[in-house]
Formats: C-alpha cells, sequence, structure tokens
C-alpha cells in the first residue's frame, strides 16, 4: 500500500528567506503525487499536484515542487517565503486508478519576521 | 458560491450518544470521502464512497458508517461515540480521477466527553 513520510514535523524560516519542505513516498508504480496547505480553522487548499510529465510542477502562491523517482521524494520549494506562508503542508499520494488519497502527518511552517 | 457544507462546526458529545456528521457538496462530484486529523497523524480517511449508492472503508473506518444516497449528500455516523473519537473531521469530494483535485469542507471539531 502507498505511504507518505514527512520528515519534519516543524520548520521555521525567516521571512523572505527560502524553503523546503520534505516529502517520501511508497509506491511501487509512478504516483500522483500532491501538496495540500492548510490555514489555522481552515480545510485544505491544493498547492499543486505531479502525475505525468515534467518533474518540476508550478503551483499557486509560487511554490513548486519537484519529483525524483530515483530519491522516491516529492518536495516542496519556494524561493522566498511570506509571513502569509505560515500554515501546515501536507503531501499527498493515490495510486495510480485509486480514487483515495494517502496523506502525510504533515509539516507545520512558521515564519519569523 | 460552489463547494462543501459540512455540520456542525463543533460539538460536545457525551460518550455513547449517536451522532451524524452533516456533509453536502453542489460540485456534483462523484467522489466524496470523511477523513480526521489529530495531531501528528495527519489526515486519516475513514471512508470513501466513489459514486452514488456505493461507499468503501478507508484506513480507520472502526466505529464509524456512512451511507450515499444521493450525489450531493454524504453523512458519517458515530453509532455510539467514544472518547478517542475526539478529532476534526473534513468531508471532501473529487473532480476527476485519481489526478483529480480533493476539495475540502471547513472541518467538524468534535468533542467526545
Amino acid at each position: 500500500a502507498q505511504s507518505v513520510t514527512q520528515p519534519d514535523i516543524h520548520i521555521t524560516v525567516s521571512e523572505g528567506a527560502s524553503l523546503e519542505l520534505r516529502c517520501n513516498y511508497s509506491y511501487g508504480a509512478t504516483p500522483y503525487l500532491f501538496w495540500y496547505v492548510q490555514s489555522p480553522g481552515q480545510g485544505l487548499q491544493l498547492l499543486l499536484k505531479y502525475f505525468s510529465g515534467d518533474t518540476l510542477v508550478q503551483g499557486i502562491k509560487g511554490f513548486e515542487a519537484e519529483f525524483k523517482r530515483s530519491q522516491s521524494s516529492f518536495n516542496l520549494r519556494k524561493p522566498s517565503v511570506h509571513w502569509s506562508d505560515a500554515a501546515e503542508y501536507f503531501c499527498a499520494v493515490a495510486a495510480g486508478g485509486a480514487q483515495k488519497l494517502v496523506f502525510g502527518q504533515g509539516t507545520r511552517l512558521t515564519i519569523n519576521p | 458560491i460552489a463547494g462543501i457544507t459540512q455540520a456542525p462546526t463543533s460539538q460536545i458529545l457525551a460518550a455513547g450518544r449517536r451522532m451524524t456528521l452533516r456533509c453536502t457538496q453542489d460540485m456534483r462530484h462523484n467522489a466524496m470521502y470523511w477523513y480526521r486529523q489529530d495531531l501528528g497523524l495527519g489526515l486519516r480517511l475513514i471512508h470513501y464512497s466513489n459514486t452514488a449508492g456505493t461507499t468503501g472503508k478507508g484506513e480507520v473506518p472502526d466505529g464509524y458508517s456512512v451511507s450515499r444516497a444521493n450525489t450531493d449528500d454524504f453523512p458519517l455516523t458515530l453509532a455510539s461515540a467514544v472518547p478517542s473519537q475526539t478529532s476534526v473531521y473534513f468531508c471532501a469530494s473529487k473532480s476527476g480521477g485519481a489526478a483529480g483535485e480533493l476539495f475540502f469542507g471547513e472541518g467538524s471539531r468534535l468533542t467526545v466527553l
């Protein structure tokens, strides 16, 4: 069965600094991969997804992620974070043809002014 | 505004009581899901429905039941609530197939005493 690991429970970065959130997945074939963001007290919103083609995908709010099959990773990056990026970030995987998403444990991002 | 509506927003419930969390979507999505979110565990799938009239078990189905009488509604029932079911519950629906985006409600916070 597919699974997702987000090694970092909590990350703090300064406003304007670059950001990388790690995500490792376990699945035998090419997975469908997602990053979602959750602001406090809200539901989740899709940032970006990968299912085929270019391994570097662009998302909303200036985020991007790179699919690396050799490392089973799908890390999320942003060149310069803003205070409004403070939130919880979830990586998720869906097996091809499956309707169900499996989520990682989440990474809480704090931004220092 | 199209989306997913969950009710109630918050509820405190005595152990042993029956509770139904309501979820309605107006996007005509075939697939719907119930997740619970717990600190350090991310989102875990409780039950899902790929289309009206069908349901399936997720990762943590015990103690919960669902029904899908029509496309729009997907209620989650706790037959006899226990304290371990204290959580935030999110309903979601999906557009398209495995690569489709999940749309989330704003969550229902349930406390079982």
